[in-house]
């Protein structure tokens, strides 16, 4: 079974750029979820979609937004990227609730 | 509003030695835990999780967790480590009700192993 796949697996973007990134998730399962991992900070939770709706949100602003395909993979944009917003990026997918995520091995973006 | 603390931030064990990792959570009730490990550039591997039922949880690699109601803890134990047990391991909550299918990571534990 084809675990969780993010792409690409390093990104390099110029401050106010903008920055896409990829996730696949598991076959089978319809919730994707993505955490921000910078340094310093930890995991922080970003975006959680099921079904190709938004169910939560984390404490981030606008310019870090998504969407869920109906094919149930995902992207993650950042707008107007913040040097801040350098971190490692992390897509997880799971089956339904309470089952734990499977991540994938995330996207280092870097914002020079 | 869920927390969890993981009061080590490193930790430092001799090849073959015990290990136990720390994990606090603060939560209105019961919820689903779970304990992951981070090796170095890589994303995060489940190590186990307790959903309900007995409490010493055996996981994967070698590892288990008791958790302890009276305490809120979910402590994660091996008895021998080897060498490539050494990565920064994290304890995490989520709610059980149906808006709560969010991950609550603590702060992690980084394992230095010594040969």
């Amino acid at each position: 079974e084809a675990g969780v796949t993010q792409s690409p697996t390093h990104l390099i973007k110029t401050r106010g750029q903008q920055a896409t990134l990829r996730c696949s998730p598991i076959s089978g399962h319809t919730s994707v979820y993505w955490y921000q991992q910078a340094l310093g900070l930890g995991l922080q939770f970003l975006l959680w979609y099921d079904e190709g709706e938004e169910r939560n949100r984390g404490n981030f602003p606008p310019r870090f937004s998504g969407r869920q395909f109906p094919n149930y993979s995902s992207e993650l944009n950042v707008n107007a990227l913040e040097l801040e917003d350098s971190a490692l990026y992390l897509c997880a997918s799971s089956q339904k609730q309470g089952y734990g995520y499977t991540f994938g091995s995330g996207t280092r973006l870097t914002v020079v | 509003a869920q927390s969890v603390t993981q009061p080590d931030i490193h930790i430092t064990v001799s090849e073959g030695a015990s290990l136990e990792l720390r994990c606090n959570y603060s939560y209105g009730a019961t919820p689903y835990l779970f304990w992951y490990v981070q090796s170095p550039g890589q994303g995060l591997q489940l190590l186990l999780k307790y959903f309900s039922g007995d409490t010493l949880v055996q996981g994967i690699k070698g590892f288990e967790a008791e958790f302890k109601r009276s305490q809120s803890s979910f402590n994660l134990r091996k008895p021998s480590v080897h060498w490539s047990d050494a990565a920064e391991y994290f304890c995490a909550v989520m709610g059980k009700e149906a808006a709560g299918n969010k991950l609550t990571f603590g702060g992690g534990t980084r394992v230095l192993v010594k040969p």
